[in-house]
């Protein structure tokens, strides 16, 4: 059972665009929402994270908006570089959970 | 050391044999979660440990996994009588505590042939 939908599975974006990447979650339990960017070959590293109490949080170029009534959240990276280019997990978890449920994942390649 | 470390970073062993993949988590961290990743998808979480104690083995898909850290700090994953199913990329990750964010390793990519 997925209980984390990611879309799109991938995207090719010109460099200075802004990619979105949206996920979709079935269980209002969860209350951790973290995005996380893997490179080839490399480990999963988290980049920024939210809790539902809040609708948007930026961190440097990462954004994420996050609407709770239709449980969606979504990843926007401003003035987007080919260095951004790599794959991006959303995840979530329930309170006093350790347990992340990962989607599955969107491949991005900045373009230069 | 800064981050997680794995090792070997890359395993290669033949249907029937035994592995075990070893992670050295941050140093003061006391969650260490170990996770599975198929080729092209997310993270699916197999079992962690607070300090010494396994306190979910939830996710581990056989009795053929098992998984240990007997002094609360370095975790071995050893997987017996491997299948080709068994191939995949294996995380570890650790946090301050449960609560924390998670931070992953490398990973050990295993290949069974």
């Amino acid at each position: 059972q997925q209980q984390v939908k990611q879309s799109p599975q991938s995207l090719i974006v010109q460099k200075g665009g802004i990619p979105i990447i949206n996920c979709a979650y079935e269980n209002t339990a969860f209350d951790y929402f973290p995005w996380y960017q893997q490179f080839p070959g490399k480990g999963p590293a988290l980049l920024i994270a939210i809790r539902p109490d809040v609708s948007e949080k930026k961190e440097g170029r990462f954004t994420i908006s996050f609407n709770k009534s239709a449980k969606q959240f979504s990843l926007h990276i401003m003035d987007s570089q080919p260095g951004d280019s790599a794959t991006y997990f959303c995840a979530a978890s329930k309170p006093g959970t350790y347990k992340y449920i990962f989607g599955t994942g969107t491949r991005l390649k900045v373009l230069a | 050391g800064a981050g997680v470390s794995q090792s070997p970073r890359y395993k290669v062993a033949k249907r029937g044999q035994d592995v075990a993949l070893r992670c050295d988590p941050i140093s003061g961290h006391v969650s260490l979660f170990w996770y599975q990743q198929a080729l092209g998808q997310g993270p699916e979480f197999l079992t962690y440990f607070q300090n010494e104690a396994q306190l979910d083995k939830s996710g581990l898909p056989s009795d053929r996994f098992f998984a240990e850290r007997p002094e609360g700090s370095v975790s071995t994953l050893k997987i017996q009588r491997t299948q080709q199913e068994d191939s995949a990329v294996y995380l570890c990750a650790s946090s301050r505590d449960r609560n924390q964010p998670q931070h992953f390793g490398d990973g050990t990519r295993l290949s069974i042939l």
